[in-house]
């Protein structure tokens, strides 16, 4: 089955720009989303198809996808950021949804 | 705005039974597949199954295959979840989640969330 691997954890000053990496083998070739998670709440969508955006969200966040890894880069981070986040894919070869570990974004 | 409201959740015992539902408002059920994701005390989210608009199509996670059944009454836009030969470690929160593009399950995101209902699995 298919594998995402996400960092357990990141670190960021408050306006610093925070990468979130999700590895899987070749992941460039699929469609990657992400969702943010905070505590108690529902998961919500920051990006979609890698790199779109739903309205609502801010620019500060994007997506990039090639190769082995795709990225959630949010920049100028604040506080209200921290959260958990997560990648998902669809698996072709098993008809899955599959979901990352998680990455548990703290801002400083 | 989109609503999805799940209900059902509840403490039953190892090899006991339960029906989740997900019930549905401000957009065409029929045309949008759904899911259901659940999340274990503490760790991350886990997809649990999926349907097709129709209802025609489903797809389950291996750790739940034979065991879980999804449905949908799209007269009464509804998503349920029976989930039988239940295990300690199907204990989580279940949330219902809408397909984000009409009309496909293959590659697509998730846009609406419930707010989760309890599943408890313990003696």
């Amino acid at each position: 089955s298919y594998v995402l691997t996400q960092p357990p954890s990141v670190s960021v000053a408050p306006g610093k720009t925070a990468r979130i990496t999700c590895g899987g083998n070749n992941i460039g070739s699929k469609s990657v989303h992400w969702y943010q998670q905070k505590p108690g709440q529902a998961p919500v969508v920051v990006i979609y198809y890698d790199s779109d955006r739903p309205s609502g969200i801010p620019e500060r966040f994007s997506g990039s996808n090639s190769g082995n890894t795709a990225t959630l880069t949010i920049s100028r981070v604040e506080a209200g950021d921290e959260a958990d986040y997560y990648c998902q894919v669809w698996d072709s070869s098993s008809d899955h949804v599959v979901f990352g570990g998680g990455t548990k974004l703290t801002v400083l | 705005e989109v609503q999805l409201v799940e209900s059902g959740g509840g403490l039953v015992q190892p090899g006991g039974s339960l029906r989740l539902s997900c019930a549905a408002s401000r957009f065409t059920f029929s045309n949008f597949a759904m899911s259901w994701v659940r999340q274990a005390p503490g760790r991350g989210l886990e997809w649990v199954s999926a349907i097709s608009g129709t209802g025609a199509y489903t797809y389950y996670a291996d750790s739940v295959k034979g065991r879980f059944t999804i449905s949908r009454d799209n007269s009464e836009s509804t998503l349920y979840l029976q989930m039988n030969s239940l295990r300690a470690e199907d204990t989580a929160v279940y949330y219902c989640a809408k397909g984000g593009v009409s009309g496909s399950y293959y590659g697509n995101y998730f846009d609406y969330w419930g707010q989760g209902t309890l599943v408890t699995v313990s003696s």
